[in-house]
Protein backbone atom coordinates (compact mmCIF):
# COMPACT_ATOMS: atom_id res chain seq x y z
CA UNK A 1 0.00 0.00 0.00
CA UNK A 2 1.16 3.59 -0.85
CA UNK A 3 1.49 5.52 2.26
CA UNK A 4 3.54 8.00 3.98
CA UNK A 5 4.98 8.25 8.16
CA UNK A 6 6.26 11.01 9.86
CA UNK A 7 7.04 9.73 12.94
CA UNK A 8 7.25 12.69 14.84
CA UNK A 9 3.60 14.10 15.48
CA UNK A 10 5.41 17.13 17.71
CA UNK A 11 9.13 18.41 17.71
CA UNK A 12 10.27 21.61 20.01
CA UNK A 13 13.40 23.06 18.98
CA UNK A 14 15.25 26.24 20.58
CA UNK A 15 15.67 29.32 18.10
CA UNK A 16 19.10 29.03 16.37
CA UNK A 17 19.06 25.65 16.82
CA UNK A 18 19.35 22.73 13.64
CA UNK A 19 15.68 20.82 12.67
CA UNK A 20 15.38 17.73 11.09
CA UNK A 21 12.11 16.35 10.63
CA UNK A 22 11.38 12.60 9.31
CA UNK A 23 9.39 11.33 6.22
CA UNK A 24 9.27 7.70 5.04
CA UNK A 25 7.35 6.40 2.08
CA UNK A 26 5.88 3.19 0.85
CA UNK A 27 5.34 3.54 -2.87
CA UNK A 28 5.07 1.12 -5.51
CA UNK A 29 6.96 3.24 -8.56
CA UNK A 30 9.67 6.11 -8.74
CA UNK A 31 8.03 8.16 -6.48
CA UNK A 32 7.85 12.38 -6.92
CA UNK A 33 8.36 13.95 -3.18
CA UNK A 34 7.24 17.01 -2.03
CA UNK A 35 7.06 19.05 1.19
CA UNK A 36 4.41 21.83 2.73
CA UNK A 37 4.00 23.93 5.56
CA UNK A 38 0.85 24.96 6.86
CA UNK A 39 0.35 27.76 9.41
CA UNK A 40 -2.63 27.86 11.77
CA UNK A 41 -5.92 28.67 9.54
CA UNK A 42 -3.52 28.75 6.08
CA UNK A 43 -3.23 26.25 3.12
CA UNK A 44 -0.16 24.61 2.31
CA UNK A 45 2.87 26.60 0.67
CA UNK A 46 5.36 24.20 -1.19
CA UNK A 47 8.80 24.37 -0.02
CA UNK A 48 10.50 22.42 -2.15
CA UNK A 49 10.11 19.19 -4.20
CA UNK A 50 12.14 16.27 -6.01
CA UNK A 51 12.07 14.75 -9.40
CA UNK A 52 14.78 13.14 -10.20
CA UNK A 53 18.58 14.09 -10.44
CA UNK A 54 20.70 15.12 -7.06
CA UNK A 55 19.54 13.68 -4.45
CA UNK A 56 19.46 16.89 -1.72
CA UNK A 57 17.36 19.49 -2.80
CA UNK A 58 17.07 22.95 -1.84
CA UNK A 59 13.62 24.69 -0.99
CA UNK A 60 12.33 27.99 0.44
CA UNK A 61 13.10 30.03 3.46
CA UNK A 62 16.45 27.97 4.09
CA UNK A 63 15.14 24.37 4.05
CA UNK A 64 16.53 21.61 2.12
CA UNK A 65 15.79 17.32 1.82
CA UNK A 66 17.21 14.27 0.69
CA UNK A 67 16.30 11.64 -0.79
CA UNK A 68 17.55 8.03 0.05
CA UNK A 69 16.08 5.73 -1.81
CA UNK A 70 17.92 2.74 0.12
CA UNK A 71 15.76 4.02 2.97
CA UNK A 72 12.56 5.14 1.06
CA UNK A 73 13.38 8.52 2.77
CA UNK A 74 13.09 12.32 2.54
CA UNK A 75 14.38 13.92 5.33
CA UNK A 76 13.77 18.19 5.58
CA UNK A 77 16.16 19.93 7.37
CA UNK A 78 17.54 23.69 8.66
CA UNK A 79 20.55 24.72 9.84
CA UNK A 80 19.30 27.27 12.03
CA UNK A 81 15.14 27.58 12.73
CA UNK A 82 13.48 30.88 13.37
CA UNK A 83 10.43 31.63 15.48
CA UNK A 84 8.59 32.22 12.52
CA UNK A 85 9.22 29.07 10.70
CA UNK A 86 6.80 27.18 13.82
CA UNK A 87 3.67 25.46 11.81
CA UNK A 88 2.43 22.14 10.51
CA UNK A 89 5.20 20.22 8.07
CA UNK A 90 3.60 17.81 5.55
CA UNK A 91 5.42 15.16 3.69
CA UNK A 92 3.68 14.33 0.37
CA UNK A 93 4.29 11.84 -2.01
CA UNK A 94 2.61 11.45 -5.77
CA UNK A 95 3.17 9.80 -9.33
CA UNK A 96 3.81 11.99 -12.01
CA UNK A 97 1.17 10.62 -14.14
CA UNK A 98 -1.72 11.29 -11.50
CA UNK A 99 -0.81 14.54 -10.65
CA UNK A 100 -3.43 15.65 -8.62
CA UNK A 101 -3.69 12.41 -6.32
CA UNK A 102 -0.51 12.85 -3.56
CA UNK A 103 -0.90 10.81 -0.56
CA UNK A 104 0.59 13.06 2.87
CA UNK A 105 1.69 12.45 5.69
CA UNK A 106 0.33 13.00 9.18
CA UNK A 107 2.19 15.86 9.60
CA UNK A 108 4.39 17.24 12.20
CA UNK A 109 3.64 20.16 14.31
CA UNK A 110 7.00 21.84 15.17
CA UNK A 111 7.04 24.26 18.24
CA UNK A 112 9.94 26.95 18.76
CA UNK A 113 11.19 27.91 21.68
CA UNK A 114 12.83 31.27 22.04
CA UNK B 1 -0.22 36.97 -9.94
CA UNK B 2 -3.41 34.94 -8.61
CA UNK B 3 -3.02 32.65 -6.78
CA UNK B 4 -5.60 29.56 -5.62
CA UNK B 5 -8.86 31.13 -3.88
CA UNK B 6 -11.28 29.76 -1.85
CA UNK B 7 -15.10 30.81 -1.17
CA UNK B 8 -15.97 31.06 1.67
CA UNK B 9 -13.18 31.04 4.02
CA UNK B 10 -15.82 29.27 6.74
CA UNK B 11 -19.55 27.80 6.81
CA UNK B 12 -21.69 26.23 9.13
CA UNK B 13 -24.21 23.69 8.22
CA UNK B 14 -26.51 20.98 9.88
CA UNK B 15 -26.65 17.41 9.42
CA UNK B 16 -28.24 16.53 6.45
CA UNK B 17 -28.11 19.95 4.74
CA UNK B 18 -26.19 20.59 0.85
CA UNK B 19 -22.86 22.46 0.48
CA UNK B 20 -21.43 23.83 -2.23
CA UNK B 21 -17.79 25.50 -1.99
CA UNK B 22 -16.03 27.10 -4.77
CA UNK B 23 -12.25 27.31 -6.09
CA UNK B 24 -10.56 29.30 -8.64
CA UNK B 25 -6.94 28.02 -9.62
CA UNK B 26 -4.18 29.95 -9.77
CA UNK B 27 -3.58 32.26 -13.04
CA UNK B 28 -2.65 29.96 -15.92
CA UNK B 29 -3.62 26.63 -14.32
CA UNK B 30 -6.02 24.80 -15.67
CA UNK B 31 -6.37 21.23 -13.34
CA UNK B 32 -7.96 21.71 -9.93
CA UNK B 33 -7.81 19.04 -7.44
CA UNK B 34 -9.61 19.02 -4.13
CA UNK B 35 -8.80 17.75 -0.69
CA UNK B 36 -10.40 17.06 2.69
CA UNK B 37 -7.92 17.65 5.45
CA UNK B 38 -9.64 16.68 8.99
CA UNK B 39 -8.27 17.81 12.40
CA UNK B 40 -4.85 16.52 13.11
CA UNK B 41 -4.55 15.27 9.98
CA UNK B 42 -2.58 15.22 6.77
CA UNK B 43 -4.82 16.57 3.39
CA UNK B 44 -6.74 13.31 1.77
CA UNK B 45 -7.29 13.47 -2.12
CA UNK B 46 -11.09 14.02 -3.01
CA UNK B 47 -11.44 13.83 -6.85
CA UNK B 48 -9.40 15.90 -9.77
CA UNK B 49 -10.91 18.00 -12.78
CA UNK B 50 -9.63 18.49 -16.24
CA UNK B 51 -11.23 19.63 -19.25
CA UNK B 52 -14.38 20.01 -17.19
CA UNK B 53 -14.31 16.13 -16.29
CA UNK B 54 -13.68 14.24 -13.52
CA UNK B 55 -10.44 12.28 -14.00
CA UNK B 56 -9.35 10.65 -10.44
CA UNK B 57 -11.37 9.64 -7.73
CA UNK B 58 -10.05 8.70 -4.01
CA UNK B 59 -11.96 7.11 -1.48
CA UNK B 60 -14.83 9.39 -0.88
CA UNK B 61 -18.40 8.50 -1.34
CA UNK B 62 -21.23 9.47 -3.94
CA UNK B 63 -21.97 12.22 -1.91
CA UNK B 64 -18.94 14.07 -2.90
CA UNK B 65 -19.42 15.62 -6.46
CA UNK B 66 -17.49 18.22 -8.13
CA UNK B 67 -17.75 20.07 -11.53
CA UNK B 68 -15.32 22.12 -13.26
CA UNK B 69 -16.44 24.83 -15.26
CA UNK B 70 -15.13 26.73 -18.57
CA UNK B 71 -13.11 29.27 -17.24
CA UNK B 72 -10.89 26.12 -15.00
CA UNK B 73 -13.30 27.63 -11.39
CA UNK B 74 -14.73 24.68 -9.81
CA UNK B 75 -17.11 23.29 -6.88
CA UNK B 76 -17.37 20.87 -4.53
CA UNK B 77 -20.35 19.94 -3.42
CA UNK B 78 -21.16 17.73 -0.43
CA UNK B 79 -24.62 16.45 0.19
CA UNK B 80 -26.40 14.79 3.24
CA UNK B 81 -23.94 16.33 5.87
CA UNK B 82 -22.55 14.19 8.32
CA UNK B 83 -20.87 15.07 11.47
CA UNK B 84 -17.58 13.67 10.13
CA UNK B 85 -17.55 15.79 6.98
CA UNK B 86 -16.25 19.10 9.43
CA UNK B 87 -13.01 19.85 7.94
CA UNK B 88 -10.59 22.16 6.19
CA UNK B 89 -11.43 21.24 2.21
CA UNK B 90 -8.63 22.50 0.52
CA UNK B 91 -8.49 23.26 -3.69
CA UNK B 92 -5.13 22.82 -5.52
CA UNK B 93 -4.45 23.53 -8.99
CA UNK B 94 -2.13 22.71 -11.26
CA UNK B 95 -1.23 23.39 -15.10
CA UNK B 96 -1.93 19.70 -17.05
CA UNK B 97 -3.46 16.49 -15.80
CA UNK B 98 -0.49 15.15 -14.53
CA UNK B 99 1.80 18.33 -13.35
CA UNK B 100 3.57 18.77 -10.20
CA UNK B 101 3.69 20.31 -7.94
CA UNK B 102 -0.03 21.40 -6.89
CA UNK B 103 -0.68 24.85 -5.51
CA UNK B 104 -3.06 25.66 -2.44
CA UNK B 105 -5.58 27.89 -1.68
CA UNK B 106 -6.40 28.75 1.82
CA UNK B 107 -8.97 26.61 2.37
CA UNK B 108 -12.92 26.36 3.52
CA UNK B 109 -13.12 25.48 7.23
CA UNK B 110 -16.80 23.29 7.22
CA UNK B 111 -18.45 22.64 10.62
CA UNK B 112 -21.33 20.39 10.47
CA UNK B 113 -23.66 20.87 13.70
Amino acid sequence: AQSVTQPDIHITVSEGASLELRCNYSYGATPYLFWYVQSPGQGLQLLLKYFSGDTLVQGIKGFEAEFKRSQSSFNLRKPSVHWSDAAEYFCAVGPYNQGGKLIFGQGTELSVKP
Amino acid sequence: DAGVTQSPTHLIKTRGQQVTLRCSPKSGHDTVSWYQQALGQGPQFIFQYYEEEERQRGNFPDRFSGHQFPNYSSELNVNALLLGDSALYLCASSLGQGVLPLHFGNGTRLTVT
